[in-house]
């Protein structure tokens, strides 16, 4: 089973509609982040959380929130979902402390389109 | 300016060819500066990791970083069918509770 798995892979939905895209980690870490990929403007950062009472947000995180149910659970919801929140959506994990690298490892990626 | 600029390429080669993919960013904090390659349709996995300065080397790929020019690069000796990818070049500040800013990504296809 992988690591770090995302539920749903694909979703197609319609403008207006609630989304909530599901992250769950077996690998032990504290810190998880939500990132988008778009074609020509690469992965960027929407919400982190070092720990679960610690959420802070990203580069682009209007029109989105998160929820950090657990340690190894946090989910990213889109309130009332417009066109361009069409994208690939990455779950990722970290380890934490000095001396750690900080590498990221990933999710398959939860594919959304919003029509 | 953004903080990360890479090409998104494409960039085609044959077989056998050395590959250089570079990133250049804007910011002199940066520390830590890692390579991500991405296949279709699956998540980056970390390729690459280099502290500060200087050049690392693993098998067939070198990272060098060059923090005087503000400059990283990766590359590829011999390069095979199966390193058609997408490749990110990634860095973050030296301080514990930081995250990644990725470039953009290059997309390489190595041919037959």
């Amino acid at each position: 089973d992988a690591d770090v798995t995302q539920t749903p892979r694909n979703r197609i939905t319609k403008t207006g509609k609630r989304i909530m895209l599901e992250c769950s980690q077996t690998k032990g870490h504290d810190r998880m982040y939500w990132y988008r990929q778009d074609p020509g403007l690469g992965l960027r950062l929407i919400y982190y959380s070092f720990d679960v009472k610690d959420i802070n947000k990203g580069e682009i995180s209007d029109g989105y929130s998160v929820s950090r149910q657990a340690q190894a659970k946090f989910s990213l919801s889109l309130e009332s979902a417009i066109p361009n929140q069409t994208a690939l959506y990455f779950c990722a994990t970290s380890d934490m402390g000095e001396g750690i690298t900080g590498e990221l490892f990933f999710g398959e990626g939860s594919r959304l389109t919003v029509l | 300016q953004k903080e990360v600029e890479q090409d998104p390429g494409p960039l085609s080669v044959p077989e056998g060819a050395i590959v250089s993919l570079n990133c250049t960013y804007s910011n002199s904090a940066f520390q830590y500066f890692m390579w991500y390659r991405q296949y279709s349709r699956k998540g980056p996995e970390l390729l690459m990791y280099t502290y500060s300065s200087g050049n690392k080397e693993d098998g067939r790929f070198t990272a060098q970083v060059d923090k005087s020019s503000k400059y990283i690069s990766l590359f590829i000796r011999d390069s095979q069918p199966s390193d058609s990818a997408t490749y990110l070049c990634a860095m973050r500040y030296n301080q514990a509770g930081t995250a990644l800013i990725f470039g953009k990504g290059t997309t390489l296809s190595v041919s037959s």
